[in-house]
């Protein structure tokens, strides 16, 4: 089974100031992992996916997560924050064999103080 | 190209009252998905149907709940009759054909439950 931790339901930063987003995975085989950005009243946009190529994975609005084996671990980050970047943040796996089926972390609110 | 379209975009009834939900997924996407999404929670799958069939609706509360894509295209989920712990938003997603595609959402339907 599959599963995702996002420690910290709501972290703040400053704009400008690095964002680092914590995401922790459980999983029997060896997962897929996404990030997907919320905007308030949106269903979720994709911002990046890990699917066993490169570790390090780029995604939109320059925002990057590192998928560490040894550490279990798919943190999101952006050198610098912006305020379009408040959001709710949602970390998911899937299993990569059989069909797609995502599971979801609880979401972390991201707050960007001027 | 158009997205995952949902209606209505909010809903408003009483308790034991009927409801229904409808989705238009991307065109030639394959895959549906029905999740609901609690309040400050991340979305959890109720079903996900390949084509017009229901290949994995485990999740979905089979007393109250049912949902159906006839013709493979568009699909709707009903709750009859709604209960207050139903209050939650609903989200569509598609995805085209393959493992390692990417699912789109839709904006969502955000039901409430008095």
């Amino acid at each position: 089974a599959q599963s995702v931790t996002q420690l910290g339901s709501h972290v703040s930063v400053s704009e400008g100031a690095l964002v680092l987003l914590r995401c922790n995975y459980s999983s029997s085989v060896p997962p897929y992992l996404f990030w997907y950005v919320q905007y308030p009243n949106q269903g979720l946009q994709l911002l990046l996916k890990y699917t066993s190529a490169a570790t390090l994975v780029k995604g939109i609005n320059g925002f990057e997560a590192e998928f560490k084996k040894s550490e279990t671990s798919f943190h999101l980050t952006k050198p610098s924050a912006h305020m379009r970047d408040a959001a709710e943040y949602f970390c998911a796996v899937s299993a990569i064999q059989g069909a797609q089926k995502l599971v979801f972390g609880q979401g972390t609110r991201l707050t960007i103080n001027p | 190209e158009a997205g995952v379209v949902q209606s209505p975009r909010y809903k408003i009834i009483e308790k034991k009252q009927p409801v229904a939900f409808w989705c238009n997924p991307i065109s030639g996407h394959n895959t549906l998905y029905w999740y609901r999404q609690n309040l400050g929670q991340g979305p959890e799958l109720l079903i996900r149907y390949e084509n017009e069939e229901a290949v994995d609706d485990s999740q979905l509360p089979k007393d109250r709940f049912s949902a159906e894509r006839l013709k493979g295209v568009d699909s709707t989920l009903k709750i009859q009759p709604a209960e207050l712990g139903d209050s939650a938003v609903y989200l569509c997603a598609s995805k085209a054909g393959g493992t390692y595609n990417e699912q789109f959402f839709g904006p969502g339907t955000r039901l409430t439950v008095l």
